[in-house]
């Protein structure tokens, strides 16, 4: 079965600092990754795909993700963290079938 | 191109009662998936709609069920609430193929049980 592990519920970085967020993922065929966004209230928005084309994604607003099969890793960065950042970030690992399966979520807070 | 909306977008219901949310797709979108989201957690699967037929369920009791209609909208309905179903649920849609399909969200329709 497939499963994502998001490794701290809570990250806080200062404004210009760089920004990681950590998502391991579990899964006995090649896994399609997907990092989401979500902001209070609001939907998910996706911010980066992997689909095996590339191990480097990069995506809107400035993050990137390294896809490590070694390391079953997928995690988030950004090279300077703006106040706008600020929202939570939700790792998702899709099967065939286009089902999500989620981490639990990190909550980005930016001090200015 | 309005994407995926979802109605209503907040919604009381007290204990036992029962609620139909409802879901359009993004245009040109033939799949469309159902999450529930607690607070504080990541969504999870309740199921999957593609050519108006359950596709794939995940682990929700009957009492959620759905429905998907030939313009590819959808209902999530649930009987007998709970205080537990208290969520915001989250409607998906996608262009059915292989799993590296985006899937689009919409904002959400957050219940209230009481």
């Amino acid at each position: 079965a497939q499963s994502v592990t998001q490794l701290g519920s809570h990250v806080s970085v200062s404004e210009g600092a760089l920004v990681l967020l950590r998502c391991n993922y579990s899964s006995s065929v090649p896994p399609y990754l997907f990092w989401y966004v979500q902001y209070p209230n609001q939907g998910l928005q996706l911010l980066l795909k992997y689909t095996s084309a590339a191990t480097l994604v990069k995506g809107i607003n400035g993050f990137e993700a390294e896809f490590k099969k070694s390391e079953t890793s997928f995690h988030l960065t950004k090279p300077s963290a703006h106040m706008s950042d600020a929202a939570e970030y939700f790792c998702a690992v899709s099967d065939f079938g286009d089902k999500y399966i989620f981490g639990t979520g990190t909550r980005l807070k930016v001090l200015a | 191109d309005a994407g995926v909306t979802q109605s209503p977008t907040h919604l009381i219901k007290t204990r036992g009662q029962q609620v139909t949310l409802r879901c359009s797709p993004k245009s040109g979108h033939d799949t469309v998936s159902w999450y529930q989201q607690a607070l504080g957690q990541g969504p999870q699967f309740i199921f999957q709609y593609y050519e108006e037929e359950e596709r794939q369920r995940g682990n929700f009791p009957d009492r959620f069920s759905g429905h998907q209609f030939p313009n590819y909208s959808s209902e999530l309905n649930v009987n007998a609430l709970l205080l537990g179903d208290s969520a915001l649920y989250l409607c998906a849609s996608s262009l059915a193929g292989t799993g590296n399909t985006e899937a689009f969200f919409g904002q959400g329709t957050r219940l209230t049980v009481v």
